[in-house]
């Protein structure tokens, strides 16, 4: 079946402005997973939701950041404000459950000008 | 502190011969390991991975060891193919706890040469 889904592929941005993210699962998982890798570091974990919980909202850098999944499928990733420092490659991955393996997308590309 | 590290940022091997990508950790209560690769522009794949009750997982040309006392573990690659070169990312979690957030390495840069 059709792999994870990631859009945009690529977005560029002015500091100060709000972008959205957007993250198809895999038809099925309950699982998705935030993560980013910035230029020259490993992937960071940022948010986690599994089914109907609570999200683990442990690993968000700011509160300028938040994420939301609506009916346990598509999951949006907001950054507002946007600063320099949040350029990188924002990566969704989910998984069947919680312990098993994780399936990622291709990726968004955040340049913030 | 890096819970996970990769400490050699590239490695470059001859086609044919073996690639051995090394992982430390610190966290004990680590107990499921995982191997990425990842090419340009993708996300990461997931490679091959091993639990904490086995001290090495083998899927065809490839072999995870770990090493529970030395918190350490390492993947073989044998015998090295150009399609190989990509990073590697090692990854960690604790299987048994409510999460199931992978801590990852910083990856190794795997160059392949014919």
């Amino acid at each position: 079946g059709a792999g994870v889904s990631q859009s945009p592929s690529n977005k560029v941005t002015e500091k100060g402005k709000d972008v959205e993210l957007r993250c198809d699962p895999i038809s099925g998982h309950t699982a998705l997973y935030w993560y980013r890798q910035s230029l020259g570091q490993g992937l960071e974990f940022l948010i986690y939701f599994q089914g109907n919980s609570a999200p683990d909202k442990s690993g968000l850098p700011s509160d300028r950041f938040s994420a939301e999944r609506t009916g346990g499928s598509v999951s949006t990733l907001t950054i507002q404000r946007t600063q320099q420092e949040d350029s990188a490659v924002y990566l969704c991955a989910s998984s069947r459950r919680t312990e098993e393996t994780q399936y990622f997308g291709p990726g968004t590309r955040l340049l913030v000008l | 502190d890096q819970q996970v590290k990769q400490n050699s940022p590239s490695l470059s091997v001859q086609e044919g011969r073996i690639s051995i990508l090394n992982c430390d950790y610190t966290n004990s209560m680590f107990d499921y390991f995982l191997w990425y690769k990842k090419y340009p522009a993708e996300g990461p794949t997931f490679l091959i991975s091993i639990s904490s009750i086995k001290d090495k997982n083998e899927d065809g040309r490839f072999t995870v060891f770990l090493n529970k006392s030395a918190k350490h573990l390492s993947l073989h690659i044998v015998p090295s193919q150009p399609g190989d070169s990509a990073v590697y990312f090692c990854a960690a979690m604790s299987y048994g706890g409510s999460q199931g957030n992978l801590i990852f390495g910083k990856g190794t840069k795997l160059s392949v040469k014919p």
